[in-house]
């Protein structure tokens, strides 16, 4: 699996919009980018996820830099609910591999 | 949790004893895996099956079996459990690559 490098915290005020980054610098041309998280102790819920083209849907939208090699997965309007850790993986093969992603918390 | 059950959700078992946990699907995803969750190290893979009777390890397989007999359903045994397989086990399902993994809710798995 391409190797992801996210930042291990971020805050977020409530209302305003999360930014969450994840570099991925060795992704192949074939290889989508997925978001996770894991709210509390939970199982992990799927977000989104992209090739090459950003995608929107209900939950968020996903921007991938023209090169791939980076990502941002946006909450538009982030709620106290959204408090969680986010997870960017990058899987070439049968094998999903999540790393330690980024905890998120929003505050009021 | 879109069709991941797993079961027990929680069990207190003695070391050396065998223990199997469950999970049991109804969404015909071809691919299944089994992690294990432990403070400050994230999920990691245990143990992953891409079809029936079709299995492979994962980043943490020792200490650890899985059978899959039949699609639905994705076995892990423990077959002589110690203290550090004390843990929360999650199971998920998938299509595979360019399809999203479901999750079920867990099994916390106290070894004492």
């Amino acid at each position: 699996d391409a190797k992801t490098t996210q930042p291990p915290s971020m805050d977020c005020a409530e209302g305003r919009a999360a930014n969450l980054p994840c570099n991925h610098s060795t992704i192949s041309g074939n290889e989508y980018v997925y978001w996770y998280r894991q709210i509390h102790s939970q199982g992990p819920q799927y977000i989104i996820h992209g090739l090459k083209n950003n995608e929107t849907n209900e939950m968020a939208s996903l921007i991938i830099t023209e090169d791939r090699k980076s990502s941002t997965l946006i909450l538009p309007h982030a709620t106290l609910r959204d408090t969680a850790v986010y997870y960017c993986i990058v899987p070439n093969t049968d094998k999903l591999i999540f790393g330690t992603g980024t905890r998120l918390q929003v505050f009021p | 949790d879109a069709g991941i059950t797993q079961s027990p959700r929680h069990k207190v078992t003695e070391t050396g004893t065998p223990v199997t946990l469950r999970c049991h699907q109804t969404e015909n995803h071809r691919y299944m895996y089994w992690y294990r969750q432990d403070p400050g190290h994230g999920l990691r893979l245990i143990h992953y099956s891409y079809g029936v009777k079709d299995t492979d390890k994962g980043e943490v397989s020792d200490g650890y079996s899985v059978s899959r007999s039949k699609t639905e359903d994705f076995l892990l045994t423990l077959e002589s459990a110690t203290s550090s397989q004390t843990s929360v086990y999650f199971c998920a399902g998938s299509g595979g690559l360019g399809t999203e993994a479901f999750f079920g809710q867990g099994t916390r798995l106290t070894v004492v």
